[in-house]
C-alpha cells in the first residue's frame, strides 16, 4: 500500500487478556520497527526486523511480548496477559533499509481496563 | 542508557522563527533525525543529519554539531499548522536502525 498501516486503530481489553495488532509496511520495505509510545513521551523502541528475522528484540519489556514476520512483510506484535502498563500507543514503521528514515504507521491505541 | 534532552514546551507566533534545541550524549553517532507529531497522528520524518552543518528544506532548517553533541530545528514563518510535538531522535549506528527518541517538544503558534 501508500503507506504503513495499521489496525486495529484503537483496542480496549480487560486485564489479563491477550491481543494482537498488526503492522502492514510500505511494499519492499525491508526493514521493520515496533516501537510504543506512552503520553508525553518520545517512541520507545520494542523490536527491529530485517526480512523475516528479528535482527533487535532488545527492546521488549519482558517475555509477555512477541512479535513475528513470517513473510517478511506483515508484523503482528503479541502481548500475553496484558497489565494496565501495558497501556499505551504502538507504532509500526517501515523504510527502504536500516539506517533509513522511517515511515510510521498511525499506530494501535492499546487500553487495558 | 542514551540522553536525549530537549524542552518541553515552547511557544511562538505565527509569523516568527522558532529554534528548538537538542542535545545528546549517546555511545556511538550514525545520523540524527527529527519527526513532527500532531497529535494523536503518527510521527512524520522532517530532516536528517549525519554531517556538521545546516540542512536547508524550506520553511524547516536542521543543524548538527556532532563535537558538541548538538543540534537544532529551525522553523520560520510560523504558521498555526505548525503547533505539534517536534521529536528529537539519534541513531546510534551499532543498533541497526534502531532509533533513541527524545520526549519531544510540543510547540505551540499563537495567532
Amino acid at each position: 500500500g501508500a503507506g504503513v498501516s495499521q489496525t486495529p486503530s484503537n483496542k480496549v481489553t480487560e486485564k489479563g487478556k491477550y491481543v494482537e495488532l498488526r503492522c502492514d509496511p510500505i511494499s519492499g520495505h525491508t526493514a521493520l520497527y515496533w516501537y510504543r509510545q506512552s503520553l508525553g513521551q518520545g517512541p520507545e523502541f520494542l523490536i527491529y526486523f530485517q526480512g523475516t528475522g528479528a535482527a533487535d528484540d532488545s527492546g521488549l519489556p519482558n517475555d509477555r511480548f512477541f512479535a513475528v514476520r513470517p513473510e517478511g512483510s506483515v508484523s503482528t506484535l503479541k502481548i500475553q496477559r496484558t497489565e494496565r502498563g501495558d497501556s499505551a500507543v504502538y507504532l509500526c514503521a517501515s523504510s527502504p533499509t536500516e539506517n533509513y528514515g522511517y515511515t510510521f504507521g498511525s499506530g494501535t491505541r492499546l487500553t487495558v481496563v | 542508557g542514551q540522553n536525549i534532552d530537549q524542552p518541553t514546551e515552547m511557544t511562538a507566533t505565527e509569523g516568527a522563527i522558532v529554534q528548538i534545541n537538542c542535545t545528546y550524549q549517546t555511545s556511538g553517532f550514525n545520523g540524527l533525525f527529527w519527526y513532527q507529531q500532531h497529535a494523536g497522528e503518527a510521527p512524520t520524518f522532517l530532516s536528517y543529519n549525519v554531517l556538521d552543518g545546516l540542512e536547508e528544506k524550506g520553511r524547516f532548517s536542521s543543524f548538527l554539531s556532532r563535537s558538541k553533541g548538538y543540534s537544532y530545528l529551525l522553523l520560520k514563518e510560523l504558521q498555526m499548522k505548525d503547533s505539534a510535538s517536534y521529536l528529537c531522535a539519534v541513531n546510534r549506528g551499532s543498533t541497526l536502525g534502531r532509533l533513541y527518541f527524545g520526549r519531544g517538544t510540543q510547540l505551540t503558534v499563537w495567532p
